[in-house]
């Protein structure tokens, strides 16, 4: 059946310094979702890449998917103590989205 | 803020009880869905909903039912709760907006334990 590995599980970087998670998909997906959720909270959309290739940007987070849409990364640069929570992505697959295991980056100051 | 809620917050309740977990949308979306979490861990489909009377089963549906019989409303019945179904349980809605885009806005969850 259909997977979305996400790696790495944990992250842990000092104030300033870049992160990357990276999702695999077992399949060609027809999008990718990201969403970021708090410690105690629920997940809040980041963005969704549709296109082969597809790269996006929002202020210090570059989100991109693969040429075959079976994969995607969410890089943030210079975190902030404000970037801490986890972070999942969410493959498209036959309608049914497919969550990733997320990976909880920890920011300290 | 999405408009999205869903009731009780927190349940505590004994083996063998039938339980109903509301979920209500006010952005008049299509799509709803429900999902199950546990701490830390990823989202697992459940149900999901393409409008009303529409229902589909995901790959962790087998011991509870929804139904859509109105736009807004998308209850979670588990009809005999059992320990394993100790979990949080969310909801969540989107509108297709052309070109595959399908934001999902996720209620607050609800936390069930089950004695």
């Amino acid at each position: 059946g259909q997977q979305v590995m996400q790696i790495p599980q944990y992250q842990h970087v000092q104030e300033g310094e870049d992160f990357t998670t990276y999702c695999n998909s077992s399949t060609t997906l027809s999008n990718i979702q990201w969403y970021k959720q708090r410690p105690g909270g629920h997940p809040v959309f980041l963005i969704q890449l549709v296109k082969s290739g597809e790269v996006k940007k929002q202020k210090r987070l570059t989100f991109q998917f693969g040429e075959a849409k079976k994969n995607s990364s969410l890089h943030i640069t210079a975190t902030q103590t404000t970037d801490v929570g986890t972070y999942f992505c969410a493959g498209l697959d036959f309608n049914k989205f497919y969550f990733g295991s997320g990976t909880k980056l920890n920011v300290k100051p | 803020e999405a408009d999205i809620y869903q009731t009780p917050r927190y349940l505590v309740i004994g083996t063998g009880k039938k339980i109903t977990l509301e979920c209500s949308q006010t952005m008049g979306h299509d799509k709803m869905y429900w999902y199950q979490q546990d701490p830390g861990m990823e989202l697992h489909l459940i149900h999901y909903s393409y409008g009303v009377n529409s229902t589909e089963k995901g790959d962790l549906s087998s011991e509870s039912t929804v139904s859509r019989i109105r736009t807004e409303h998308f209850p979670l019945t588990l009809e005999s709760a059992r320990p394993s179904h100790t979990s949080q349980y969310l909801c969540a809605s989107s509108e297709y907006l052309g070109q595959g885009t399908d934001e999902q806005f996720f209620g607050p969850g609800t936390r069930l334990t089950v004695l």
